[in-house]
């Protein structure tokens, strides 16, 4: 069974650029919050998605943005990328929020 | 304030100690995680409490949920037990709140 699948692990990224990042969640799972982890910080909230629809959102700007499909994967969008948008960014998959599975992330960097 | 607070931020061990890392968090939680993160990013779950205690293998996690604090023990620590450790709760409006981590070195 596999658990929470991000792509890709790694990129780089010109500052203004746009990215998206995608998970697919474990098998089972319905729901997908995606978190934002600066260099030694405790990862932040982003947003979660339920039933393709965003279901609580933290304190970001609307540059970044979301999508989930109908086969509960999800994607992040940022645009217009800062350097301080380089970071882990973490998926997590939970079915209707309770026990959550974590993805290996994937590390931008922007230059 | 943040909402979830750790302690210590860094923590040396000599190989065989007993450690403890503490978590308290200020929100109301339906359940408490215990995450560990290896260099590279991967987190890892170890625990989720919800009340009392819970133990596997060399892991132990316990909660007082009216104290609202939990602490992690790692008994006989081992080298491969360096990493992250970080706590995170479920908070009662429906999203994660994790803790700054702490970061355990465990030397041979």
């Amino acid at each position: 069974d596999a658990g929470v699948t991000q792509s890709p692990t790694h990129l780089i990224k010109t500052r203004g650029q746009q990215v998206t990042l995608r998970c697919s969640p474990k098998s089972g799972h319905d729901t997908v919050s995606w978190y934002q982890q600066a260099l030694g910080q405790g990862p932040q909230f982003i947003f979660q998605y339920y039933e393709e629809e965003e279901r609580q959102r933290g304190n970001f700007p609307d540059r970044f943005s979301g999508h989930q499909f109908p086969n509960y994967s999800s994607e992040l969008n940022v645009n217009a990328l800062l350097l301080g948008d380089s970071a882990l960014y973490l998926c997590a998959s939970s079915l209707a929020g309770w026990g959550y599975t974590f993805g290996s992330g994937t590390r931008l960097t922007v230059v | 304030k943040n909402e979830v607070e750790q302690s210590p931020q860094n923590l040396t061990a000599q190989e065989g100690e007993f450690i403890t890392i503490n978590c308290s968090y200020s929100v109301g939680i339906s359940a408490l995680h215990w995450l560990q993160q290896h260099p590279g990013g991967g987190i890892v779950s170890l625990f989720m409490l919800s009340s009392g205690k819970k133990k596997h293998g060399r892991l132990i996690a316990t909660i007082n949920i009216q104290e609202k604090h939990s602490s992690l023990h790692i008994t006989a620590s081992h080298p491969r037990d360096s990493a992250v450790y970080i706590c995170a709760v479920d908070a009662n409006n429906n999203d994660m709140r994790f803790g700054a981590g702490t970061r355990l070195t465990v030397k041979p």
